[in-house]
């Protein structure tokens, strides 16, 4: 079945310091992608999605590409604020007749950004 | 345009306990969802439908109902609520390829 691996956190960082959180997933054909952010005490925010091979989503600041050769997702903000701190989620969301519609998160990355 | 909404934001109940979860949604979305997020993990499935009409167990249904009567409304069903059912829910709907909207949560104690 679909599956979502990314990084374990907590990712501690300076302000103004650079970000990756990997991803790597299964998935038959061509899922789409998505990375999701939890600020705390809050719901999950659609942060940015890619929904075909070389797609890069970009919000606020962050970047993905959609890479299906190495069946990766990975974010990356250039300069961080200590606003970004929150839990990142990556997400899939398959094309087969069972994962159709259904989400396969990721565990969930902490990020941390200090002063 | 209100999006996806939730109620009740907390609710602290007894052990045995039965309550209903409200979601709802004004974005004419088919499909419809509720996940649980214990402290400090991820969202597990627990029902979602594709339709009014229509419900699927996802991957942690035990303990809970649910109904998709309308479009709009997907509530939740506790019957006899226990401490493993301590936990926040996250409603959410789309229209499949699209992403899923979340509501902003209800935070559930069992005591």
């Amino acid at each position: 079945g679909d599956s979502v691996t990314q990084m374990e956190g907590p990712v501690t960082l300076s302000e103004e310091a650079f970000l990756t959180i990997n991803c790597t997933y299964t998935a038959t054909g061509y899922p789409s992608l998505f990375w999701y952010v939890q600020y705390p005490g809050e719901g999950l925010q659609l942060l940015l999605k890619a929904t075909k091979a070389d797609d890069k989503g970009s919000n606020k600041g962050f970047e993905a590409t959609y890479r299906k050769e190495t069946t990766s997702f990975h974010l990356e903000k250039g300069s961080v604020q200590v606003s970004d701190s929150a839990v990142y989620f990556c997400a899939l969301s398959g094309v087969t007749t069972d994962s159709w519609g259904k989400l396969q998160f990721g565990a969930g990355t902490q990020v941390v950004v200090t002063p | 345009n209100a999006g996806v909404t939730q109620t009740p934001k907390f609710r602290i109940l007894k052990i045995g306990q039965s309550m209903t979860l409200q979601c709802a949604q004004d974005m004419n979305h088919n499909y419809m969802y509720w996940y649980r997020q214990d402290p400090g993990m991820g969202l597990k499935l627990i029902y979602y439908s594709v339709g009014a009409g229509i419900t699927d167990k996802g991957e942690v249904p035990n303990g809970y109902n649910v109904s998709r009567s309308t479009t709009e409304d997907f509530p939740l069903r506790l019957e006899l609520a226990a401490p493993s059912q301590t936990s926040v829910y996250f409603c959410a709907s789309t229209n499949p390829p699209r992403a899923q909207f979340f509501g902003p949560g209800t935070r559930l104690t069992v005591l």
